[in-house]
Order: C-alpha cells, then sequence, then structure tokens
C-alpha cells in the first residue's frame, strides 16, 4: 500500500523565519511530487510540484526531492501570517495520487 | 481557463437519502479523481477516471458509492442511502495524463443528519 507520511505539526514558526516541511513515501516507482496548502474549509491549492532529485525554487518557496532517500521537503523563506496553513505532500506514480495528512504551519507576527 | 468546478459547495441530507455531486474539470484535462476529506486528515482516494473508463477505485470504497464520466467530460459521484459516517468534504481534481499537476475544484461539503 502506497504511504505518505508528514509531521502533523503544528509548526510554530516566527514571521520572517523559515518553515521546513517533511515528507517521506513508501512508494519507489512514485515519479512526480506534489506540494498543496489548504486553508481551512479551503480545497487543496497546488504550490509546487518537482520532478527530478535536486531543488526547484518558486518564489518564497523551495522543494527538494531525494529519491534514494523516498525523501520531499518544502522550504518556506520569509514567512508571513498569510501562510499559516496545513501543507501537503502528495505523490504520484503511473496512476493515483496519494496524499499525506499533512502538516498545520503557524506563523506568528 | 475556467478551473475545476464542483457543485453543490455544500449538502445537507437525512440519513438513508440518495446524494450525488458533479465535477466539472478542466476542458482539456483527461483524468478526473475523486477524494474525500475529514477534519484532520489528507484527501483520500475514492477513485480515478482516464477520459471515460474509470480505471482505479480505492478498496475501501463501499458498494454505496458509484461514480460515472460520460463520454470522458463531466463527472457524477453518486452515495446511495447515506451514513452519518460519509459526512466529510468530497474533493474532485482533474489533470493532463502521465505525472502533470492535479487541480482541486472547491469541493462539496455533505453533511448526513
Amino acid at each position: 500500500q502506497k504511504e505518505v507520511e508528514q509531521n502533523s505539526g503544528p509548526l510554530s514558526v516566527p514571521e520572517g523565519a523559515i518553515a521546513s516541511l517533511n515528507c517521506t513515501y513508501s512508494d519507489r516507482v512514485s515519479q512526480s511530487f506534489f506540494w498543496y496548502r489548504q486553508y481551512s474549509g479551503k480545497s487543496p491549492e497546488l504550490i509546487m510540484s518537482i520532478y527530478s532529485n535536486g531543488d526547484k525554487e518558486d518564489g518564497r518557496f523551495t522543494a527538494q526531492l531525494n529519491k534514494a532517500s523516498q525523501y520531499v521537503s518544502l522550504l518556506i523563506r520569509d514567512s508571513q501570517p498569510s501562510d499559516s496553513a496545513t501543507y501537503l505532500c502528495a505523490v504520484k506514480g503511473y496512476s493515483t495520487l496519494t496524499f499525506g495528512k499533512g502538516t498545520m504551519l503557524l506563523v506568528s507576527p | 481557463d475556467t478551473g475545476v468546478s464542483q457543485n453543490p459547495r455544500h449538502k445537507i441530507t437525512k440519513r438513508g437519502q440518495n446524494v450525488t455531486f458533479r465535477c466539472d474539470p478542466i476542458s482539456e484535462h483527461n483524468r478526473l479523481y475523486w477524494y474525500r476529506q475529514t477534519l484532520g486528515q489528507g484527501p483520500e482516494f475514492l477513485t480515478y477516471f482516464q477520459n471515460e473508463a474509470q480505471l482505479e477505485k480505492s478498496r475501501l470504497l463501499s458498494d454505496r458509492f458509484s461514480a460515472e464520466r460520460p463520454k470522458g467530460s463531466f463527472s457524477t459521484l453518486e452515495i446511495q442511502r447515506t451514513e452519518q459516517g460519509d459526512s466529510a468534504m468530497y474533493l474532485c481534481a482533474s489533470s493532463r495524463d502521465g505525472g502533470y499537476e492535479a487541480f482541486f475544484g472547491q469541493g462539496t461539503r455533505l453533511t448526513v443528519v
């Protein structure tokens, strides 16, 4: 069974700090990796995708992938209170998209 | 690009009634996914379609649940004889074939009373 594991948090960081969110997955044939942000009561919003080992940067967000370690991470630089949300890690193999339970991030002013 | 659209946004139903939800995917996307999410949990996979073919269903999916995607366009998810445990947010997502990103609709929040 495909599994995606995340620390449920909450992860609390002060405004302006770097938030680091981590995810591990079990299915070695996984090909695509995504981070979604979900505000309370809303649907998930895609913020990053990564397909190959290494880092991918987009604005304040950096996704990191290590397929050998089956590990994905998301760094948020200069965290803002508006970044407070649940961050979902998702992994896609040949067919389905499997989600972790999410990590709640709280950014305090 | 109008995004993924789900209707209704909210549904309150009595236990034992049938409900049907609709999802309109992004027009050029041939993959369509249904998920269920309860409080504090990540989205749980229910089923997915490639065009009109339903290619995979979760083993956890009760036979009270059925989904269709006629002509590979919009999709419907029906829950028969609803139970209180069916109360959740039902999410639809669509993507192109392969490993491309999936985009979600606003979701349908079901409350069974």
